[in-house]
């Protein structure tokens, strides 16, 4: 079946410094991908999407590449701040309406 | 923007009580669903369903049921609430009219403690 791999955290960041959060998935179709974000006592936002390979999602400065040949949905910041300390969550959905979640990766910011 | 509406942010119950769980969509989706969050856990799906009155069985059904009576409402209803039952309750729906592959919108959550 499906799966999404992210990288476990925390990961602890300085502010403005470079992040990435790894994703990588298995799937047997031609899914999308999306990453969520969850601040603390919150539900999950989408964070941004891509639907095809190659497609190139971004939102708040915030982006992410669709790679099928790597099979990746690697995250990227190139300067962090405090506020986007949250649980990052890596998903697919592959021919219907079912979404498969990596386990979630916590940032923390620091100033 | 779509907006997903959980009943409640925070609840309190006893073992043995009945609990309803409330979600409203206002994007007429045709898809809704039922996770719970737990540390270490992830995301797990409760149930699901496509349109109303129908529902289908998630990965962690048990000691759970739904309702879909109207298509922008989806109710969460634990028969006999247990400890084990404490959790973080997320709400969420999709459309598939458009085209498949649509992300899904969540609720803010509800913090359920049995006691």
């Amino acid at each position: 079946g499906d799966s999404v791999t992210q990288m476990e955290g925390p990961v602890t960041l300085s502010e403005e410094a470079f992040l990435t959060i790894n994703c990588t998935y298995t799937a047997t179709g031609y899914p999308s991908l999306f990453w969520y974000v969850q601040y603390p006592g919150e539900g999950l936002q989408l964070l941004l999407k891509a639907t095809k390979a190659d497609d190139k999602g971004s939102n708040k400065g915030f982006e992410a590449t669709y790679r099928k040949e790597t099979t990746s949905f690697h995250l990227e910041k190139g300067s962090v701040q405090v506020s986007d300390s949250a649980v990052y969550f890596c998903a697919l959905t592959d021919a219907g309406n079912m979404l498969t979640f990596g386990g979630g990766t916590r940032l923390m910011v620091k100033p | 923007d779509v907006k997903v509406t959980q009943s409640s942010r925070y609840l309190v119950k006893r073992t043995g009580e009945k609990v309803f769980l409330e979600c409203v969509q206002d994007m007429d989706h045709e898809n809704m669903f039922w996770y719970r969050q737990d540390p270490g856990l992830g995301l797990r799906l409760i149930y699901f369903s496509y349109d109303v009155k129908m529902k289908e069985k998630g990965d962690i059904p048990e000691g759970y049921s739904v309702s879909r009576e109207k298509k922008e409402r989806f109710s969460l209803i634990l028969e006999s609430a247990s400890t084990n039952q404490t959790s973080m309750y997320l709400c969420a729906s999709s459309s598939r009219r458009i085209q498949s592959n649509q992300p899904q919108h969540f609720g803010d959550g509800t913090r359920l403690s049995i006691l």
